[in-house]
């Protein structure tokens, strides 16, 4: 089973609906969480990142965490043509350092 | 603030060739990585460096030695290049429990 596992998609959605990008992971240790984008050719970026259950709004993002179900996923609402790329889901336990990537998820927002 | 910089970009390198991927960060942060990046595999860690001074393997070390030089810079040594090895690199640093910043990778061609 790999650490970090997401759907690599590809999600396609129409240009102001919500996408919803999901990602679980296998240590139960993981304390950080984090969703990067990533465009094509490019480096990926931080979007969000989330330390505690529950959900976490950044205009039009929400992450949403349940340690419980070893669970973390991505809301991108009035998803537009823009938040084309791949997401990235990455997970650190306590105190640690060595950040796990899952495969990533590509999304397509649709004109 | 140029943030995590790489060098070279780019690289072709034959089989059995050395190269050094070098890596420096201007954020002063304690934390330094390595990944690969293969279609449909995401982010592998390499190798990282929790604080300066010290070094761990992380999922792919084989083949590769990575040298903290100083807080700043963090290289990756590929000592005889095999085809496998073709990927994209990217470097990384972090504060603890904190987000990565990544440089624009290295695309290498093994050939």
């Amino acid at each position: 089973q790999k650490e970090v596992e997401q759907n690599s998609g590809p999600l396609s959605v129409p240009e102001g609906a919500i996408a919803s990008l999901n990602c679980t992971y296998s240590d139960r240790g993981s304390q950080s969480f984090f969703w990067y984008r990533q465009y094509s050719g490019k480096s990926p970026e931080l979007i969000m990142f989330i330390y505690s259950n529950g959900d976490k709004e950044d205009g039009r993002f929400t992450a949403q965490l349940n340690k419980a179900s070893q669970y973390v996923s991505l809301l991108i609402r009035d998803s537009q043509p823009s938040d084309s790329a791949t997401y990235l889901c990455a997970v650190r336990p306590t105190g640690g350092f060595k950040t796990i990537f899952g495969a990533g998820t590509r999304l397509f927002v649709k004109a | 603030n140029a943030g995590v910089t790489q060098t070279p970009k780019f690289q072709v390198l034959k089989t059995g060739q050395s190269m050094t991927l070098q890596c420096a960060q201007d954020m002063n942060h304690n934390s330094m990585y390595w990944y690969r990046q293969d279609p449909g595999m995401g982010l592998r860690l390499i190798y990282y460096s929790a604080s300066e001074g010290t070094t761990d393997k992380g999922e792919v070390p084989n083949g590769y030695n990575v040298s903290r030089l100083n807080k700043r810079e963090f290289s990756l040594r590929l000592e005889s290049a095999a085809p496998s090895q073709t990927s994209v690199y990217f470097c990384a640093s972090s504060r603890v429990n904190t987000e990565a910043f990544f440089g624009q990778g290295t695309r290498l061609t093994v050939v």
